[in-house]
C-alpha cells in the first residue's frame, strides 16, 4: 500500500494525558499537511510543512499542539495535557506539485481521539 | 466564517439516476476546488478537481462544474451507483497557500 499511512487508528485517553500520531506520507510527496474534523463538520486545517519546514499554522494549533516533520518524511502530531475538546478525528495528507502546477492532498485513515 | 458552504446535508438518488450536489464560496481568490468523497471511519478520497481557468472537467461518471460568476460548483455523477453512497466534501485553495478549505459535506444516499 502506498497511501498516506497514520498510527495508532484509534486512541482513546484521560483528561490531561498526552499523546502523539503518526503520518507516513506517499514517498515522493514533499508536502504533508494535519487537518482535524469533528463530527458534522468538514476538515479544518491545522498545520503545513514542505520538505522539513513547517510553513503555516492555523490558530486553532494552540501552543499544547505541536508538529514534527524532523526529516522531511514521516511527521508526528503531539497534544500535551489532553482536553475533552480534543476529541476528533485527526488527518494528515500530503502533496507534490503536478505537471500541471497543482497539488492535490491526498488522505490517510486519520486516527480518532476520544478524551475522556 | 464559513467560506465554503454545502447547503444540502443530505440527498437520495434512485440508482442509475444522476446525483447533484452543490457547493457555493465567497471567497473570489479560490482559484482550485476539489470534492472528496468520504466512508466512515476512513479519510476522505479525492474524486475530481478543477482549476478556475476551467468551467467543467470530466473524469468518467464525474464531471465537476465551476461557475465563477456565481462562485459555485456542482458535481454531477452519473449514473449513480450504490457504492457512491458516501459523505462528500467540496473543498477550495487560493494562491500563496497550501491549505484546504471544506464545507461541511453532503451525505449522498443512493437507493437500489
Amino acid at each position: 500500500d502506498t497511501g498516506v499511512s497514520q498510527n495508532p487508528r484509534h486512541k482513546i485517553t484521560k483528561r490531561g494525558q498526552n499523546v502523539t500520531f503518526r503520518c507516513d506520507p506517499i514517498s515522493e510527496h514533499n508536502r504533508l499537511y494535519w487537518y482535524r474534523q469533528t463530527l458534522g463538520q468538514g476538515p479544518e486545517f491545522l498545520t503545513y510543512f514542505q520538505n522539513e519546514a513547517q510553513l503555516e499554522k492555523s490558530r486553532l494549533l494552540s501552543d499544547r499542539f505541536s508538529a514534527e516533520r524532523p526529516k522531511g518524511s514521516f511527521s508526528t502530531l503531539e497534544i500535551q495535557r489532553t482536553e475533552q475538546g480534543d476529541s476528533a478525528m485527526y488527518l494528515c495528507a500530503s502533496s507534490v506539485r503536478g505537471s500541471s502546477g497543482t497539488d492535490t492532498q491526498y488522505f490517510g485513515p486519520g486516527t480518532r481521539l476520544t478524551v475522556l | 466564517d464559513q467560506q465554503v458552504k454545502q447547503n444540502s446535508p443530505s440527498l437520495s438518488v434512485q440508482e442509475g439516476r444522476i446525483s447533484i450536489l452543490n457547493c457555493d464560496y465567497t471567497n473570489s481568490m479560490f482559484d482550485y476546488f476539489l470534492w472528496y468523497k468520504k466512508y466512515p471511519a476512513e479519510g476522505p478520497t479525492f474524486l475530481i478537481s478543477i482549476s478556475s481557468i476551467k468551467d467543467k472537467n470530466e473524469d468518467g461518471r464525474f464531471t465537476v462544474f465551476l461557475n465563477k460568476s456565481a462562485k459555485h460548483l456542482s458535481l454531477h455523477i452519473v449514473p449513480s451507483q450504490p457504492g457512491d453512497s458516501a459523505v462528500y466534501f467540496c473543498a477550495a485553495t487560493s494562491p500563496g497557500t497550501y491549505k484546504y478549505i471544506f464545507g461541511t459535506g453532503t451525505r449522498l444516499k443512493v437507493l437500489a
